[in-house]
């Protein structure tokens, strides 16, 4: 069955620091992976998506990811985080079939020091 | 612009009662999805539908029904909610395999 694993629950990092968020998942075959970002109270807003190609994908607000087939994962990073970056992290693997289902890893919540 | 609507941010009902929570989404969407974001849990998948009145089960579709009577919206209810249903509901739609899926604002409902 597929499933996704962010094994980091909380991490605080300082304004201007790298980010990395971990994720690893399990899927058959060539998986659909997504990174999704939620403030406090908020939907969830599409940070990034991986389909196929390069496997360093570029998405919104200064974030990228790679994809690593070898490793079964799909890490998050930014160079520089700002305060505004503090939110929830939500990593996912596309389920296939024609609905195409998401399976979401339980999430990294963000903190940023000053 | 890509848009997901729910009909509430915030509800609060008594045990027993039945809620209805409302999601509707201009893109012309194939599939729609209902969650329940519970901390700790990250999103469980509780419906959803790939056609008009087509439902299938999520993982956690104990104590809830959908319905699908237009393509645009698609409604969670609960029959008869319970405290253990205190959570924050997620609507989200895609239009096929692969693509992505776009989420409403969230209902955070308290069932007292």
């Amino acid at each position: 069955a597929q499933s996704v694993t962010q094994p980091d629950i909380h991490i605080t990092v300082s304004e201007g620091a790298s980010l990395e968020l971990r994720c690893n998942y399990s899927y058959g075959a060539t998986p659909y992976l997504f990174w999704y970002v939620q403030s406090p109270g908020q939907g969830l807003q599409l940070l990034l998506k991986y389909f196929s190609g390069d496997t360093l994908v570029q998405g919104i607000k200064g974030f990228e990811a790679e994809f690593k087939r070898s490793q079964s994962s799909f890490n998050l990073r930014k160079p520089s985080v700002h305060w505004s970056d503090a939110a929830e992290y939500f990593c996912a693997v596309g389920a296939g079939g024609s609905q195409g289902n998401l399976i979401f890893g339980k999430g990294t919540k963000l903190s940023v020091k000053p | 612009d890509v848009k997901v609507t729910q009909s509430s941010r915030y509800l609060v009902k008594r045990t027993g009662e039945k809620v209805f929570l409302e999601c509707v989404q201009d893109m012309d969407h194939e599939n729609m999805f209902w969650y329940r974001q519970d901390p700790g849990l990250g999103l469980r998948l509780i419906y959803f539908s790939y056609d008009v009145k087509m439902k299938e089960k999520g993982d956690i579709p104990e104590g809830y029904s959908v319905s699908r009577e237009k393509k645009e919206r698609f409604s969670l209810i609960l029959e008869s909610a319970s405290t253990n249903q205190t959570s924050m509901y997620l609507c989200a739609s895609k239009q096929g395999a692969g693509e992505t899926q776009y989420f409403g604002p969230g209902t955070r409902l308290l069932v007292l």
